[in-house]
């Protein structure tokens, strides 16, 4: 498996605010994802981080509100934007890709509460 | 589309008993089934999984199980202990990265 982080681990932001949330892994990986799990709730899937191009959106979410960069093989960013307590979940990215293989590792999650 | 249905949401054991998740795909063409453990506060964590060209697999006390014509699988575990409480989440996956995820089961093991 991979060593993989997410700053920050959780977080109270204000209305309207944005956040940034990183996700470093400690080996090259073909493939980075971000969910969104709302409390109780199972995985949604937000996109496929892309390297060196724009992220692939699921149907529901947009880049104007959830912009993604990733930049290199081993680290990406979600950006929750102008947030509303609707948005308050945690968010977890995810890779695949090791070794060759299709298993898919997740971090640790960011909690985010929004006020 | 794809769909992936879990049951039963809820699970309580008495410890040493086993406990038995059950999820039901729709997409035939899945060939990937992998089951995570999520504790509180933490992210998924892989704990077995198993490919459409096997029936059944097991590491120490949990074992899953594959029925592709009924397009069913299943995660058991024997002797159930306190740090097996959790939730735990199926997935399917059919030939791209695309993980269609259960609903989820929280098993809470009675001491």
């Amino acid at each position: 498996s991979a060593v993989i982080s997410q700053k920050p681990s959780r977080d109270i932001c204000q209305r309207g605010t944005s956040l940034t949330i990183q996700c470093q892994v400690d080996s090259q990986v073909t493939m980075m994802f971000w969910y969104r799990q709302q409390p109780g709730q199972s995985l949604t899937l937000i996109a496929t981080a892309n390297q060196g191009s724009e992220a692939t959106y699921e149907s529901g979410f947009v880049i104007d509100k959830f912009p993604i960069s990733r930049p290199n093989l081993t680290f990406s960013t979600l950006t929750v934007s102008n947030m509303s307590p609707e948005d308050s979940s945690i968010y977890l990215c995810s890779v695949t890709g090791l070794a060759g293989t299709d298993e898919q590792f997740f971090g640790p999650g960011t909690r985010l509460t929004v006020l | 589309g794809e769909n992936v249905e879990q049951h039963p949401s809820t699970l309580s054991v008495q410890e040493g008993d086993s406990a038995v998740i059950k999820c039901t795909y729709s997409d035939s063409a899945s060939n990937y089934f992998p089951w995570y453990k999520q504790e509180l506060g933490k992210g998924p964590q892989l704990i077995i999984d198993i490919r459409s060209n096997v029936g059944e697999k097991k590491d120490q006390r949990i074992a899953v199980t594959l029925n592709k014509t009924a397009k069913h699988f299943s995660l058991h575990i024997t002797e159930t202990q306190p740090e097996d409480s959790a939730v735990y989440f199926c997935a399917a996956i059919s030939g791209t990265y695309k993980y269609i995820f259960g609903t989820g089961t929280r098993l809470k093991v009675l001491a």
